[in-house]
């Protein structure tokens, strides 16, 4: 149980093409959804954790019109990258937890998606 | 806010030993979540075990253990009988346990070899 999916895994795009990652909870309604960022070898940088059917609470210094995200329903979030450039580059990882107390579940990790804009 | 800091960058250990991570996290929280993840060359992040904060004994799996010490707030994973299947980055990571403040606070990683 508690699957993650992420769709693509790669993505090269051209710069200034908007680009759009999926992020799937395959048995589990995900109340929360989180996004993360990262460089390599680096550690794990969070974006962003979207609510489902509200707005994303963006960390500070992510550009919240740059970065889309969407969760309109317990099982999907998606991030899209809007103009992307390429330092817009890296890989890009979502989280899902279940339940809505401060005790819910752990957080999942989906296989994350590797973005490279030329 | 939480902080979370592993101070070994790189370790290595034989096949077969066993090995400890270090972490230690500061936060003015009493109650709170820990966690070790694994992140192997897929970079697919993969959860090793947890820890309640209000639990004083330490979680166990398997051949992973940790010693939780909540006054001196450290958090150390210790992989018994390492396998070669253990090579992988290991991220310690605080959470809240406050509705609304579940994000995970991670350290910088421990890049472990298993040397065969």
């Amino acid at each position: 149980g508690a699957v993650v999916s992420q769709h693509p895994s790669w993505v090269i795009c051209k710069s200034g093409t908007s680009v759009k990652i999926e992020c799937r909870s395959l048995d589990f309604q995900a109340t929360t959804m989180f996004w993360y960022r990262q460089f390599p070898k680096q550690s794990l940088m969070l974006m962003a954790t979207s609510n489902e059917g509200s707005k994303a609470t963006y960390e500070q210094g992510v550009e919240k019109d740059k970065f889309l995200i969407n969760h309109a329903s317990l099982t999907l979030s998606t991030l899209t990258v809007t103009s992307a450039h390429p330092e817009d580059s890296s890989f890009y990882i979502c989280s899902a937890r279940g339940g809505t107390s401060g005790r819910a579940e752990t957080q999942y990790f989906g296989p994350g998606t590797r973005l490279l804009v030329l | 806010a939480q902080t979370v800091t592993q101070s070994q960058p790189e370790m290595s250990v034989q096949e077969a030993e066993t090995v400890t991570l270090s972490c230690t996290y500061d936060t003015s929280e009493s109650d709170y979540y820990l966690f070790w993840y694994k992140q192997p060359p897929s970079r697919q992040m993969i959860l090793v075990i947890r820890q309640e904060a209000y639990k004083q004994q330490n979680a166990t799996e398997n051949r992973f253990s940790v010693n939780f010490q909540k006054a001196a707030k450290s958090f150390s994973l210790k992989i018994s009988d390492s396998q070669l299947g253990d090579a992988a980055m290991y991220f310690c990571a605080y959470r809240s346990v406050n509705f609304g403040n579940e994000k995970l606070t991670f350290g910088t990683g421990t890049r472990l070899t298993i040397i065969p």
